[in-house]
């Protein structure tokens, strides 16, 4: 979808390094989220944001931070990646909040060695 | 503990046949659940939804059941297409999960046979 983009799309890094995925939308939507997909867990909620500085965790927030310092910016930091933060990472945008759907990006996949 | 369950990873079904796809929730404060579909590579796309207050949401061949005292859904595709090979996702909102966010299942991927 044209209005959301997430940068960059493959990234391999090394254990401990700090990481920074970014999500971007032209929608000038209120609502950003930041989901994990793994293999036998689906899509958990890493943070979400409802609103330009505000914040709050999601199921596994634990070695993630965010932050939103403009309507069309989101970005998850991963202080210091470890292997078990391999994954596909997926930026969702939603105009109303829950009930009226997601548009999710096309995912970034992180691979950490 | 998994609020939104598809207990089923897999399912296999021939061209022309209907496929569903089965979802079960144990948080009784959802009151809004969609389905979700997401091709290989690519992000995952709004398929259908319902709310609480209805038991039935058509939108052409896709129909979503909601069954709240089972507290069960389930999607049906009919007729089921090759291009309807995914993973399929159901979600659900309401309750004191984390705000205004979306509570996703495993996902069931199907494969549709021609």
């Amino acid at each position: 979808d044209a209005g959301i983009t997430q940068s960059p799309r493959h990234k391999v890094t090394e254990t401990g390094t700090p990481v920074t995925l970014r999500c971007h939308q032209t929608e000038n939507h209120r609502y950003m989220y930041w989901y994990r997909q793994d293999p036998g867990h689906g899509l958990r909620l890493i943070h979400y944001s409802y609103g330009v500085k505000d914040t709050d965790k999601g199921e596994v927030s634990d070695g993630y931070s965010v932050s939103r310092s403009k309507t069309e910016d989101f970005l998850l930091t991963l202080e210091s990646a470890t292997s078990s933060q391999t994954s596909v990472y997926f930026c969702a945008i939603s105009e109303r909040g829950r009930s009226y759907g997601y548009t999710f990006g096309s995912g970034t996949r992180l691979t950490v060695v | 503990d998994q609020q939104v369950k598809q207990n089923s990873p897999s399912l296999s079904v021939q061209e022309g046949r209907i496929s569903i796809l089965n979802c079960d929730y144990t948080n009784s404060m959802f009151d809004y659940f969609l389905w979700y579909k997401k091709y290989p590579a690519e992000g995952p796309t709004f398929l259908i939804s319902i709310s609480s207050i209805k038991d039935k949401n058509e939108d052409g061949r896709f129909t979503v059941f909601l069954n709240k005292s089972a507290k069960h859904l389930s999607l049906h595709i009919v007729p089921s297409q090759p291009g309807d090979s995914a993973v399929y996702f159901c979600a659900a909102s309401g309750g004191n999960q984390a705000g205004t966010a979306l509570i996703f299942g495993k996902g069931t991927t199907l494969s549709v046979s021609s």
